[in-house]
């Protein structure tokens, strides 16, 4: 069974800094990755998909990574705003590849 | 485009009515849908999904069905609902199995 983990749960750093956050998951034979924004109160956003033939993809600041090998995903977040403050969440396939089973969440908060 | 479309935004219902969510999506043929549960202090948890009109999987035993009367419409409903069925309820779609998922914007339910 698929488990997904964040780390760290909250996160706090002032404007400018770069940041990474973690997600871990328990079974490596995953189709995709997928990064999430979740705003209070709102849906969830899709920021980047790693495919697992892929490594890494980038999308203006961010660049997500994964190494299937040791079930570890990373979001690189460059130069960080204000309105980067969401939860990101951090989704990887079920067993049977037909949904997503996702982490609980980091919590970023970036202060100007 | 495409784009999906959840109703309503939030509902306040009291213990032991019926429920009924709505998602739609527009501008795909065919696509599969999700729909997730995300309660206080827990990750987001899938409760069904469906790979095309009819046909409805079920990943946690609940208090909850789902059904898809159309193509591009899935509904979540409950006959009788329990303090325990509070949440935010996300609808989400994807092209196919191992593709990238997009989701709507959520409804809050909260059971009184």
């Amino acid at each position: 069974k698929q488990e997904v983990t964040q780390i760290p749960a909250a996160l706090s750093v002032p404007e400018g800094e770069n940041l990474v956050l973690n997600c871990s998951f328990t079974d490596s034979a995953i189709y995709n990755l997928q990064w999430f924004r979740q705003d209070p109160g709102k849906g969830l956003t899709s920021l980047l998909l790693i495919q697992s033939s892929q490594r890494e993809q980038t999308s203006g600041r961010l660049n997500a990574s994964l190494d299937k090998s040791s079930g570890r995903s990373t979001l690189y977040i460059a130069a960080s705003q204000p309105g980067d403050s969401a939860t990101y969440l951090c989704a990887a396939d079920n067993q049977a590849g037909t949904a997503l089973i996702f982490g609980k969440g980091t919590t970023l908060s970036v202060s100007s | 485009s495409q784009t999906i479309h959840q109703w309503p935004a939030t509902l306040v219902q009291p213990v032991g009515s019926p429920l009924s969510l709505e998602c739609t999506v527009e501008g795909t043929s065919n696509p599969n849908l999700y729909w997730y549960r995300q309660a206080a202090g827990r990750g987001l948890q899938l409760l069904f999904y469906s790979v095309g009109i009819g046909q409805i999987s079920s990943e946690v035993p609940q208090n909850l069905s789902a059904s898809r009367p159309q193509d591009r419409q899935f509904i979540l409903s409950s006959k009788k609902l329990l303090l325990s069925d509070s949440g935010f309820y996300l609808c989400a779609w994807s092209v196919e199995s191992n593709t990238e998922a997009f989701f709507g914007q959520g409804t809050r339910l909260t059971v009184v």
